[in-house]
């Protein structure tokens, strides 16, 4: 079955500077890449997705970057604010079932 | 929160003891999933369905069960031979066209 390993497990950024975390697939057929927030106490959340058949896609200070060949994906988040501090996990999925998920990336942006 | 629950928020149960968790969704998702969440360990699949009344084993299946006997509606029982049941369970869903998973507010059990 698929495995996703991501990281790093812990980040520490300054207000204000970029962030990135890097997610790694096994499973070649797997098409669809989404990232989720979880801030503390509360449900993971959909922040950004990419599908395999483009390489980026941006949503304001958030973008995701697919290597299909290396099967690597990363997220961005640039100008980071205290509210980006949460739990980010990547994800991936042949298809919209049996996503795999990985372990979670604890960010916290230093005021 | 509408969309999709999970009752109760917390639960509290002995060793040895079946429980039962509630998850309801009005969004007419066709698919629904059970995740459990450790420190660490991310998002772990327990069991998936598609349609009513069929289901599929995730990655974690042994000492849970689960029924889809309505389209909103997908308890997930752990039974007394989880050998480590003490975690956070989310429960999801999603349709097909969209991808997106949408996730209720989650069930911490504490088995002691």
């Amino acid at each position: 079955g698929e495995n996703v390993e991501q990281h790093p497990s812990t980040l520490s950024v300054q207000e204000g500077d970029s962030a990135v975390i890097k997610c790694t697939y096994s499973d070649s057929a797997s098409n669809y890449f989404p990232w989720y927030k979880q801030e503390l106490g509360k449900r993971p959340q959909l922040i950004i997705d990419i599908r395999s058949n483009v390489g980026e896609k941006k949503d304001q200070r958030i973008a995701v970057t697919l290597n299909k060949t290396a099967k690597h994906f990363s997220l961005h988040i640039t100008e980071t604010q205290p509210e980006d501090s949460a739990v980010y996990f990547c994800a991936a999925s042949m298809g919209y079932q049996k996503v795999t998920f990985g372990t979670g990336t604890k960010l916290q942006v230093i005021p | 929160d509408g969309g999709i629950t999970q009752s109760p928020k917390y639960l509290f149960r002995k060793e040895g003891q079946n429980v039962t968790l509630s998850c309801e969704q009005n969004l007419n998702h066709d698919a629904m999933y059970w995740y459990r969440q450790d420190p660490g360990q991310g998002l772990r699949l327990i069991y998936y369905s598609q349609i009513v009344n069929d289901f599929q084993k995730g990655d974690i299946a042994e000492g849970y069960s689960v029924s889809r006997e309505k389209k909103e509606s997908f308890p997930l029982t752990v039974t007394s031979a989880q050998k480590n049941p003490t975690a956070f369970y989310l429960c999801a869903s999603n349709q097909g066209s969209t991808y997106e998973q949408y996730f209720g507010p989650g069930t911490r059990l504490t088995v002691t």
